[in-house]
C-alpha cells in the first residue's frame, strides 16, 4: 500500500521568509513517482514538479527546490523569498511506475501555507 | 479553451435531485479521471477511463455514474445524493502511453453541495 505523509497542515508565514514544506512517503515499489501540486484558491490543482525514484538529485526552480532524499522517504519542498501569491494548499503525491492510466496518483491532505504581507 | 474545463463550477442540490457533472480536456490526452476532495481528507480518486473504457471504480457509491462518450469528454451523474457528498469534484486528464510516466492536469473542480 502507498502512503503519503503531510504532517504540517497550516503554516504562516510573512513575505520574504524561507519555508519548507515536509513530505514522507511510503512504498513496496522499487520504481515510483513523487509529486508536488499547488491549489490556489481557485481550485485547480497546478503540477509543479515530477521526480521519479532513480533520481535523487535535487532541483531548483526559480525560488522553488525540492530535496529528495531516500534514505529518510521524503521529498521536501522549500520556497525561497515567499511572495503573498504562494499562498496556497501544497500537496504532495506519489504514484507507482505503471503507465498511463493505470498510474494511480496517492494525495497527502496538503499543507495551506499563508504569506502574509 | 485550452486545458481541462468543468462546468458547473458551483452546484447546490436537493437529495432528491438528478444532475451531471462535466469535464472536457483540449488536450489530446486519452484518460480522464475523477477525483473528491472533501475537506480535511486527501484527494479520493473515484473513476478512472482509458480510451473511453472505466478501468477503475474504487468503490464508489452507486448514486455517482460516470459516463466518457469519447477521450474529450467525462461526465459525472449525480442521483439521490447525501449531504456527506458535498465536496470539490476535480476531473484530470493525461495521455497515457506506453514508457515512463504521464502527468496529470487537473481541471478548476466542480463545488458541490448537498443540502
Amino acid at each position: 500500500a502507498q502512503k503519503v505523509t503531510q504532517a504540517q497542515t497550516e503554516i504562516s508565514v510573512v513575505e520574504k521568509e524561507d519555508v519548507t514544506l515536509d513530505c514522507v512517503y511510503e512504498t513496496r515499489d522499487t520504481t515510483y513517482y513523487l509529486f508536488w501540486y499547488k491549489q490556489p484558491p481557485s481550485g485547480e490543482l497546478v503540477f509543479l514538479i515530477r521526480r521519479n525514484s532513480f533520481d535523487e538529485q535535487n532541483e531548483i526552480s526559480g525560488r522553488y527546490s525540492w530535496n529528495f532524499q531516500k534514505s529518510t522517504s521524503s521529498f521536501n519542498f522549500t520556497i525561497t523569498a515567499s511572495q503573498v501569491v504562494d499562498s496556497a494548499v501544497y500537496f504532495c503525491a506519489l504514484s507507482n511506475s505503471s503507465t498511463g492510466a493505470n498510474s494511480k496518483l496517492t494525495f497527502g491532505k496538503g499543507i495551506t501555507l499563508s504569506v502574509r504581507p | 479553451e485550452t486545458g481541462v474545463t468543468q462546468t458547473p463550477r458551483h452546484l447546490v442540490m436537493g437529495m432528491t435531485n438528478k444532475k451531471s457533472l462535466k469535464c472536457e480536456q483540449h488536450l489530446g490526452h486519452n484518460a480522464m479521471y475523477w477525483y473528491k476532495q472533501s475537506a480535511k481528507k486527501p484527494l479520493e480518486l473515484m473513476f478512472v477511463y482509458n480510451f473511453k473504457e472505466q478501468t477503475e471504480n474504487n468503490s464508489v457509491p452507486s448514486r455517482f455514474s460516470p459516463e466518457c462518450p469519447n477521450s474529450s469528454h467525462l461526465f459525472l451523474h449525480l442521483h439521490t445524493l447525501q449531504p456527506e457528498d458535498s465536496a470539490l469534484y476535480l476531473c484530470a486528464s493525461s495521455l497515457a502511453k506506453s514508457g515512463g510516466y504521464n502527468e496529470q492536469f487537473f481541471g478548476p473542480g466542480t463545488r458541490l453541495t448537498v443540502l
